[in-house]
């Protein structure tokens, strides 16, 4: 079974940037989708990028421009950074594994990131 | 793109509840459902419109058609309460989607 542990810094000041790294057990990032999902305290789900195991990467479009997603497969970790935060970015942050490009089988267990001065 | 849910849905133990995710067209591409407790990852419970993952319970059921999925939960049980997501994904922008979620309440 694939497992995922994300780490991060917790509390960061308005715009600093966010650096999260996700790894791997029980699976190869060489394999499949790997992503990053955030969810602000009471709120819903929102999707921030991917990376295919062929490199390709996709974001979204309401944080595109602020988002770089990379892997790194002697380490069998893939991350996240996340430019010029502020408040609206505290969220609970997950990385996520799909096993085919329409849905994300395995999450981590998600870490709280605030964005406070 | 954009999908919506019900903010809320409320069921009585042993019954069925149907939870609605509507996009434009959306029964033209994959639809999938996460369960989330409180404190919990979302747990993925239906994918590929209507298949379940090993260790999900039958109880759960899933269609696609036309601008609507649906997640069906027949004898919900007390365990069952949770907040439900659709997801999907557009094959036009390779971008994930998010339906706002349902709580579904076990009275």
């Amino acid at each position: 079974q694939v497992r995922l542990q994300e780490s991060g810094p917790g509390l960061l000041r308005p715009s600093e940037t966010l650096s999260l790294t996700c790894t791997v057990s029980g699976g190869s990032i060489s394999t499949y989708y790997w992503a990053y999902v955030r969810q602000p305290p009471g709120k819903g789900l929102e999707w921030i990028a991917y990376i295919h195991n062929s490199g390709t990467t996709n974001n979204s479009p309401s944080l595109k421009s602020r988002v770089t997603i990379s892997g790194d497969t002697s380490k069998n970790q893939f991350s996240l950074k996340l430019s010029s935060v502020t408040a609206a970015d505290t969220a609970v942050y997950f990385c996520a594994y799909g096993s085919n490009w329409s849905y994300f089988d395995y999450w981590g267990q998600g870490t709280l990131v605030t964005v406070s001065s | 793109y954009e999908l919506t849910q019900p903010p809320s849905m409320s069921v009585s133990p042993g019954q069925t509840v149907s939870v609605p995710c509507s996009g434009d067209k959306l029964g033209e591409k994959y639809a999938c459902w996460y369960q989330q407790k409180p404190g919990q990852s979302p747990m993925l419970v239906i994918y590929l419109d209507n298949k379940r993952p090993s260790g999900i319970p039958e109880r759960f059921s899933g269609s696609n058609s036309g601008n609507t999925a649906t997640l069906t939960i027949s004898g919900t049980q007390a365990m069952d309460e949770a907040d439900y997501f659709c997801q999907a994904w557009d094959s036009k922008t390779g971008h994930y989607v998010f339906g706002p979620g349902t709580k579904v309440t076990v009275l």
